[in-house]
Formats: structure tokens, C-alpha cells, sequence
């Protein structure tokens, strides 16, 4: 049981460069999400999806989409990458339907230059 | 909306010393609260929780008490370690957010001297 895998850990975009960040998991959960941390400002929640094939705008979604082709899978695209999306990205999933508690991978550090 | 305050960091403290994290909160209705702690490099984990007014969380020797009151959720420690060095997060899920979606604070970074 991996519980929530991220790929990759690491990365360094140029600015105008697309790449896509990859959000598995096997545990069966409902609920996935999408998070950039910053320094001094916590998480915010870039994307969601409450299900296969449904998907869900969070507090900052502007440059980014998603796709949830897939119940274990959980897709973050950036099309056209800036310099102010140099951040730590954080993939995290809940079963729904009464459980709670958000499950997190180990984090994507991505570089824009 | 909802939103989540954190005392400002970083902290740091020497081993064995007493830790309080503060935490306010301000949301509609009856917000369920966490606390989720980072260890360097890794994800979030979550420490402990509270659903209802006056619960009290636990987890190793961390507690927060639910004080509906003063809307807070502050997190201590009688003793803490080196290993208890991370950033720690406190987290609100309400009703009107839907979807099961947390708020975050900022989270304090703690570091702790042998």
C-alpha cells in the first residue's frame, strides 16, 4: 500500500515550457486535491475532484487544469509555465462520504526560470 | 470566508521546554479542526483532530482543545524533542466549504535544540 505517490519529485521548467504533474493513489479514495505551498502562506488549493471524471476549481486555479480520467489517478497540467508558479506542489486524497482526513504525498518541487 | 490564523515563526525552543502553537479561526457554523505537521522533505501528516466544540485531540503528547468561545485551537506539548522539529499546520473543514475541502494556516516552523 503506497497510499498517495507523486511524479515527479523534481523539476526545473523554462518560462512558456508545459509539463504535467502525476497524483496516484490506492486507496480507493473518493476526493482528490491539488495544493501549492509558499513560503508564509500555507496551502492553497489550486484544483479538486470529487470523483472520476469530475473536477473542481479551488482557491487559485489560473494557469493550471486538471484532469480525473481515472478513480486512482489525479492529473495537474500547467500549459504555459510562469515564474510565479516556482512553488511546491502537494497532491493530497480522502475517502468522502464521511471520512475526512486528507491523505498527502511526498510533495513536487517545481523551478521556473 | 473561512480562514485560519497561526502565531507567526519561527520558533525554537530547547529540548524539554514547553510548546504552544496558537491557533484562531473564523468560519460559519461548527468547523471541524486539525492539526497536520511536515517533517522535513515530506507531505503532511495529520497529528490530531477535533469535531466539536470542547473535544480535546491527542497524539503523541500533543493535545489542542476545541474552544468555541474564543473561536481557537492552540497546540501544546509539555516536553518537546529534537524530533518534534517540523512545521506545523492548523486546519479548519467546514460545512459551507462542501466537497471536504481543509483551510490551511500558514503554519510555524519549529525547531528544536538539544
Amino acid at each position: 500500500n503506497a497510499g498517495v505517490t507523486q511524479t515527479p519529485k523534481f523539476r526545473v521548467l523554462k518560462t512558456g515550457q508545459s509539463m504535467t504533474l502525476l497524483c496516484a493513489q490506492d486507496m480507493n479514495h473518493e476526493y482528490m486535491y491539488w495544493y501549492r505551498q509558499d513560503p508564509g502562506m500555507g496551502l492553497r488549493l489550486i484544483h479538486y475532484s470529487v470523483g472520476e471524471g469530475t473536477t473542481a476549481k479551488g482557491e487559485v486555479p489560473d494557469g493550471y487544469n486538471v484532469s480525473r480520467l481515472k478513480k486512482q489517478n489525479f492529473l495537474l497540467g500547467l500549459e504555459s509555465a510562469a515564474p510565479s508558479q516556482t512553488s511546491v506542489y502537494f497532491c493530497a486524497s480522502t475517502p468522502g462520504h464521511g471520512g475526512f482526513e486528507q491523505y498527502f504525498g511526498p510533495g513536487t518541487r517545481l523551478t521556473v526560470t | 470566508g473561512d480562514s485560519v490564523t497561526q502565531m507567526e515563526g519561527p520558533v525554537t525552543l530547547s529540548e524539554e521546554a514547553f510548546l504552544t502553537i496558537n491557533c484562531t479561526y473564523t468560519a460559519t457554523g461548527y468547523p471541524s479542526l486539525f492539526w497536520y505537521v511536515q517533517y522535513p522533505g515530506e507531505g503532511l501528516q495529520l497529528l490530531l483532530k477535533a469535531t466539536k466544540a470542547d473535544d480535546k485531540g491527542s497524539n503523541k503528547g500533543f493535545e489542542a482543545t476545541y474552544r468555541k468561545e474564543t473561536t481557537s485551537f492552540h497546540l501544546e506539548k509539555g516536553s518537546v524533542q529534537v524530533s518534534d522539529s517540523a512545521v506545523y499546520f492548523c486546519a479548519l473543514r467546514s460545512s459551507s466549504q462542501g466537497a471536504q475541502k481543509l483551510v490551511f494556516g500558514q503554519g510555524t516552523r519549529l525547531t528544536i535544540n538539544p
